[in-house]
């Protein structure tokens, strides 16, 4: 069975500048996660897709950040304008069935993409 | 605020030792624990789940969940050089939408 696909696996840009980053879940995996994890700190939730409708985006800072899902299977996190802060590694995770306990609850992360951002 | 905490270590044992990794949560709703390893450079790895009070054991791994006290833990017998890694501990936020946080991770090094 594939895992998650995230691409591309590495960007630098310059601040100000806009980036995006692309995640292909697992096959059948009705849920979705974007993370953000800074150096030294576990995974912090962006934000969480149940099929193609948004779950939960309290963390995400809109004014410049944007994820969609459309056709309720793979998704893109875009950053607009970026700032140094937002170096980082995003991450990708899918569920069976985000909502439910225990297994159904299991993610699974893909490679990340590593943004630095000068 | 959810939190989960883990001992940020740098935790050594020596090779074949049982390293024993510890983890406290906040939320007295969270129903489910999960330990992730992590290899520098590289994504969160699922190694063990776990949903009721007590062990779970798999291969070499045991996970230790005691929801009283709301601590859940990791034991690796037989430490192998390749289990050094980062393992984040993390907890789900319960009936709803069972997001999961996170801990910051304790850092194993397993000398040989």
């Amino acid at each position: 069975e594939a895992g998650v696909a995230q691409s591309p696996r590495y960007k630098i840009i310059e601040k100000r500048q806009s980036v995006a980053f692309w995640c292909n879940p697992i096959s059948g995996h009705a849920t979705l996660y974007w993370y953000q994890q800074i150096l030294g700190q576990g995974p912090k939730l962006l934000i969480q897709f149940q099929n193609n409708g948004v779950v939960d985006d309290s963390q995400l800072p809109k004014d410049r950040f944007s994820a969609e899902r459309l056709k309720g299977v793979d998704s893109t996190l875009k950053i607009q304008p970026a700032k140094l802060e937002d170096s980082a590694v995003y991450l990708c995770a899918s569920s069976p069935r985000g909502g439910a306990s225990g297994a159904y609850n299991e993610q699974f992360f893909g490679p990340g993409t590593r943004l630095t951002v000068l | 605020q959810k939190e989960v905490e883990q001992n940020s270590g740098p935790l050594s044992v020596p090779e074949g030792a049982i390293a024993s990794l510890n983890c406290t949560y906040s939320d007295r709703v969270s129903q489910s624990f999960f330990w992730y390893r992590q290899y520098s450079g590289k994504s969160p790895e699922l190694i063990m789940s776990i949903y009721s009070n007590g062990d779970k054991e798999d291969g070499r791994f045991t996970a230790q969940l005691n929801k009283a006290s709301q601590y859940v833990s990791l034991l690796i017998r037989d430490s192998q050089p390749s289990d050094s890694a980062t393992y984040l501990c993390a907890s789900d936020s319960g009936a709803g939408s069972y997001q999961l946080t996170f801990g910051k991770g304790t850092k194993l090094s397993v000398i040989p």
